[in-house]
């Protein structure tokens, strides 16, 4: 079982449409999850990280963790063209250590 | 507020040589983590350093160092290059060694081994 599981897509979502990313993680010491966006030939940019139980919302995303069900997801409301990307998921334990998912790539269709 | 800095951006390297990367923190960042990227295995984590000491090291051979600076530059090294160490090397910078706080990559190296 990998640490950090993700479908790897691709998710096709129509323009305007809401896209949903989930990553399940194994070890239940992870402290903080993080979901990253990547462009083809581009660097992992940060989208937002959470820590608690619940929602947190930055614009159109909304990260939603549950740590009793070990899974973090990601809700993309109003996609659009740009969105097209991968997406990563990581998790933290204590450190700065970082394990990642293999992604999920998503095309919004205009 | 200037971002992670890595160069090389891009390079070539023959077989057996050996590679310098470096990656500059944003400022007042303490933290430096190194990944490689390839098509085959993702993102895995290489070693991580804060106060220029290394506080994790992932699975990758003895050929694979690393080193933190006071100024909390950071340099790694791969020495005897192989085929399979083509890919993006990605440095992260993060304020502290703390968990709660947000971690962001560079533009990357891309190495290619032939």
């Amino acid at each position: 079982q990998k640490e950090v599981e993700q479908n790897s897509g691709p998710l096709s979502v129509p323009e305007g449409a809401i896209a949903s990313l989930n990553c399940t993680y194994s070890d239940r010491g992870s402290q903080s999850f993080f979901w990253y966006r990547q462009y083809s030939g581009k660097s992992p940019e940060l989208i937002m990280f959470i820590y608690s139980n619940g929602d947190k919302e930055d614009g159109r995303f909304t990260a939603q963790l549950n740590k009793a069900s070990q899974y973090v997801s990601l809700l993309i409301r109003d996609s659009q063209p740009s969105d097209s990307a991968t997406y990563l998921c990581a998790v933290r334990r204590a450190t700065n250590k970082l394990i990642f998912g293999t992604g999920t790539l998503l095309a919004v269709q205009p | 507020k200037a971002g992670v800095t890595q160069t090389p951006r891009y390079l070539i390297k023959t077989r057996g040589q050996q590679v310098t990367l470096s990656c500059s923190p944003i400022s007042g960042h303490r933290s430096v983590s190194w990944y490689q990227q390839t098509p085959g295995q993702g993102l895995q984590f290489l070693f991580e350093y804060f106060s220029e000491t290394q506080r994790n090291k992932g699975n990758f051979p003895g050929r694979f160092s690393g080193r933190q600076f006071s100024n909390s530059r950071s340099e790694m090294n791969v020495s005897t290059l192989e085929l399979g160490d083509s890919a993006l090397y990605l440095c992260a910078s993060s304020p502290t060694d703390h968990s709660g706080n947000t971690i962001y990559f560079g533009e990357g190296s891309w190495l290619t081994v032939v």
